[in-house]
């Protein structure tokens, strides 16, 4: 199966400012995958970042806030902009190859 | 949204005992997974079953599929206080795209 390296695994940020989590594969993936999970809840699929595309988003979920960038088919990066207090959570990526699930480390985002 | 409900939501029992959870999900898949998460980290995927399959055994964990009630379990026998934990059932849908749903999750805690 694949493996990921996902950076930061956690930080501290300003309301206001943003944040770029950065997801590598060890291998080409044709889709990569972007989660959040709030404090004491389960994962939420926020989109899925196409290589070649724009990334398509998952009701409630916006470009404009969680821009996704996926320019080859070993790495994808998800920004959460303009970060307020509700947006502290854990981010993950994930790729799924034939049978096989992966997913990130995680990064977890504190806004304060 | 949230395709699959989870239950019980907490579970609390003696080491040595057998732990029951259970996933219920709305849609056709062709997979369905169950991971672990300890502490807000990362997700271990503990077993994948198909749609095809009825049961599988991975270890001391045993899971169940049952697609006309869409419902699924997960048996853990034996506890360890190292199974504490929030354990998270997720289906990939009948189209196979590789994103995850994900159910509520059941919190574990197996007392020493």
């Amino acid at each position: 199966s694949a493996v990921i390296s996902q950076k930061p695994s956690r930080d501290i940020c300003q309301r206001g400012t943003s944040l770029t989590i950065q997801c590598q594969v060890d291998s080409q993936v044709t889709m990569m995958f972007w989660y959040r999970q709030q404090p004491g809840q389960s994962l939420t699929l926020i989109a899925t970042a196409n290589q070649g595309s724009e990334a398509t988003y998952e009701s409630g979920f916006v470009i404009d806030k969680f821009p996704i960038s996926r320019p080859n088919l070993t790495f994808s990066t998800l920004t959460v902009s303009n970060l307020s207090p509700e947006d502290s959570s854990i981010y993950l990526c994930s790729v799924a190859t034939t049978g096989s699930y992966t997913f990130g480390s995680g990064t977890r985002l504190t806004v304060v | 949204s949230q395709q699959g409900e989870e239950d019980p939501q907490a579970l609390s029992i003696q080491e040595g005992e057998n732990a029951t959870m259970n996933c219920s999900y709305k849609t056709s898949i062709n997979n369905l997974q169950w991971y672990r998460q300890n502490s807000g980290r990362g997700l271990v995927h503990l077993i994948l079953i198909r749609s095809n399959e009825r049961e599988k055994h991975s270890g001391r964990l045993r899971v169940t599929l049952d697609t006309s009630k869409k419902s699924s379990s997960l048996l853990i026998t034996a506890s360890r206080a190292a199974d504490t934990a929030s354990y998270f059932c997720a289906t990939d849908l009948s189209s196979n795209t590789g994103k995850l749903i994900f159910g509520q999750g059941t919190t574990l805690q197996v007392k020493p």
